[in-house]
């Protein structure tokens, strides 16, 4: 079985720029988070996606991050204008069900300049 | 306080020797815990859920302590290849179908030879 697949691996972009990353669930999986480790900080939750719906973003740093999940399976998190403290490994996870064990994705490297 | 916390290490062990970690967590509404291990910049990898009767995995051994609020592991005869870190993490509860999991800073394990 295929796990949490994300793209790209690696994203380097300039202050002021939008990038979108992607991340593809466990197949079969309602659940889709996503988090975010800053340098020398722990990881961090942002949202969580019930099929295509925004269970709880409370971990939105603000309105500059938006996140989908058109149709239930895919996600994308778009950030837009980027800034220099958005840097850091994204990392998304996708769990059966609720209060259940979340399996990570290899993580999105994003180093903003 | 912060809601999870571990004592960040690192911890130098000689091969073989039995090693253990505690973490504490602020929320007593907190629904489930984890055990996750990270290698360098690599994503974390469940190494064990951790239930209030204890749970054993091979030579891995969980405790949840809901009266103190900590959760323990400890690893038995270890292994150059068990040096990584060790991430605390908890379903704090927060309510509201909310499950986005919430970790500990790590704690870095070295294996001696």
């Amino acid at each position: 079985e295929a796990g949490v697949t994300q793209f790209p691996s690696h994203s380097v972009i300039e202050k002021g720029q939008t990038v979108t990353l992607r991340c593809d669930p466990i197949s079969g999986h309602d659940n889709l988070y996503w988090y975010r480790r800053v340098m020398g900080k722990e990881i961090k939750f942002l949202l969580h996606f019930v099929k295509e719906s925004k269970q709880d973003e409370s971990g939105m740093p603000n309105n500059r991050f938006l996140a989908e999940r058109t149709g239930g399976t895919y996600s994308t998190l778009k950030v837009q204008p980027a800034e220099l403290e958005d840097s850091g490994v994204y990392f998304c996870a996708s769990s059966p069900i609720s209060w259940g064990e979340q399996y990570f994705g290899p993580g999105t490297r994003l180093t903003v300049t | 306080r912060k809601e999870v916390e571990q004592d960040p290490g690192p911890f130098n062990v000689p091969e073989g020797a039995t090693v253990a970690f505690n973490c504490t967590y602020s929320n007593s509404a907190s629904q489930s815990f984890f055990w996750y291990r990270q290698d360098c910049r690599k994503e974390p990898k469940l190494l064990m859920s951790v239930y209030s009767s204890g749970n054993e995995d091979g030579r891995f051994t969980a405790q949840l302590n809901r009266a103190s609020q900590y959760i323990s592991l400890l690893i038995r005869d270890s292994k150059l290849s068990d040096s990584a870190t060790y991430l605390c993490v908890v379903n704090l509860g927060r309510g509201g179908g909310a499950d986005g999991l919430t970790f500990g800073k790590g704690t870095h394990l070295i294996i001696q030879p």
